[in-house]
């Protein structure tokens, strides 16, 4: 079966800061990853997507993402954090091939102090 | 272009009622799923509808039902509420492909007392 694990829930990071929010995954076969953002009282955005290729992944609002198959990770970068980056994180996999249901980490609330 | 909408935004119920969640895809998408997210938790998949069909369904109870009209719009069924059905209920749509990111609607907030 498919997880995903978030080791943490808090991350706290300066204004202009890098910023690095973890994810570790298990599937059973090639993994589809994604990384969503909540602000309060919203839906989830989707911010970058791996399935195949170049193991950095672009996306948007200026954040990328590291696929290492080796350490069965994912983890959510941004070089320079911004205040307004501040919101809840998900990291979310699901089995290739197939069309299995994406299943979510628990969360990792990301706070920016200025 | 609208994004994905759901309707109503806020309902509280009490034990034992029913209600029915509303949403419409994104233009263009013909799939839709349904999520529930608890408090502090992240989503959790309840089911997929492609082509009027229940395709896939997590592990919820039959309480919980749905179904996909003509123009791709989905309904969320939910009976004999309990109270720890209380909860964010997220709708995401998606083209066809099993390739293709869903886009999320703002969600439902249900309240169960």
């Amino acid at each position: 079966a498919q997880s995903v694990a978030q080791p943490e829930d808090q991350v706290n990071v300066a204004e202009g800061n890098p910023l690095t929010v973890k994810c570790t995954y298990s599937v059973s076969g090639n993994p589809y990853l994604f990384w969503y953002v909540q602000y309060p009282n919203r839906g989830l955005q989707f911010l970058l997507k791996y399935i195949t290729g170049d193991n950095l992944v672009k996306g948007s609002y200026g954040f990328e993402a590291e696929f290492n198959k080796s350490q069965t990770s994912f983890h959510l970068k941004k070089p320079s954090a911004l205040v307004s980056d501040s919101a809840l994180y998900f990291c979310a996999v699901r089995d290739i091939p197939g069309n299995t249901p994406l299943v979510f980490g628990k969360g990792t609330r990301l706070s920016v102090i200025a | 272009d609208a994004g994905v909408t759901q309707s109503p935004t806020h309902l509280i119920k009490t034990r034992g009622q029913q209600v029915t969640l509303r949403c419409s895809p994104k233009s263009g998408h013909d799939t839709v799923s349904w999520y529930q997210q608890a408090l502090g938790q992240g989503p959790q998949f309840i089911f997929q509808y492609y082509e009027e069909e229940e395709r896939q369904r997590g592990n919820f109870p039959d309480r919980f039902s749905g179904h996909q009209f003509p123009n791709y719009s989905s309904e969320l069924n939910v009976n004999a509420l309990l109270l720890g059905d209380s909860a964010l209920y997220l709708c995401a749509s998606k083209r066809g492909s099993s390739y293709n990111e869903q886009f999320f609607g703002p969600g439902t907030r249900l309240t169960v007392l």
